[in-house]
């Protein structure tokens, strides 16, 4: 079994950039693909990066994905803050034991 | 465009069942696999149950195995979950997701279930 954690919360200012972690507990992050989702108050999911680190058109360049072994961790990377990104975010990802997992979620603010 | 509408959430007491419906519309229903995702009030996103386009295949989160039951209806386009044994904690809302670029491509806009006495 594994889980993903993220950071509850993160804050900065618009403009500014701000990084999400979502680290693996166990095996690889590399193993299975981690995707990322955005729900803004009031609203379902949307999905903001998948593969790792592909956008789905609509979605823009100012958010991006990464993953790193080293740290057994993806990232969610938002640059250029605009109030309209203040929501929770979560990773996911997926192995044959556990199938589909979520982290936690983190929620960001823009002040 | 892609339209996922749940229905069937409410009020019901532990131990008591519910059956939640999810009509889709605007893609070709029968070639996607579907999920269903929860979330309860003011907590995170909890994958449920998952469900192959054919209905050949279902996996279950340890937390509703034995007691939740997925289906679909590819001629009338609907995917059902059937929940027995509710228990407090399974109060969330539920939504039904479709496959696509990633697990969870399309979102409909949730059903509440809450249990309690």
């Amino acid at each position: 079994n594994f889980m993903l954690t993220q950071p509850h919360s993160v804050s900065e200012s618009p403009g500014m950039t701000v990084t999400i972690s979502c680290t693996r507990s166990s095996g690889s992050i590399a193993n299975n693909y981690v995707h990322w989702y955005q729900q803004r108050p009031g609203s379902s999911p949307t999905t903001v990066i998948y593969e790792d680190n592909q956008r789905p058109s609509g979605v823009p360049d100012r958010f991006s994905g990464s993953i790193d072994s080293s740290s057994n961790s993806a990232s969610l990377t938002i640059s250029g803050l605009k109030t309209e990104d203040e929501a929770d975010y979560y990773c996911q990802s997926y192995n044959s034991t556990n199938a589909w997992v979520f982290g936690g979620g983190t929620k960001l603010t823009v002040l | 465009q892609v339209q996922l509408v749940e229905s069937g959430g409410g009020v019901v007491q532990p131990g008591g069942s519910l059956s939640l419906s999810c009509a889709a519309s605007g893609f070709t229903f029968n070639a996607y696999d579907m999920h269903w995702v929860r979330q309860a009030p003011g907590k995170g996103l909890e994958w449920v149950a998952y469900l192959r386009f054919d209905g050949s295949n279902k996996d279950y989160a340890d937390s509703v195995k034995g007691r939740f039951t997925v289906s679909r209806d590819n001629s009338k386009n609907t995917l059902y979950l059937q929940m027995n044994s509710l228990r407090v904690e399974d109060t969330a809302v539920y939504y039904c997701a479709k496959e696509g670029l990633v697990p969870f491509d399309s979102w409909g806009q949730g059903t509440l279930v809450t249990v309690s006495s």
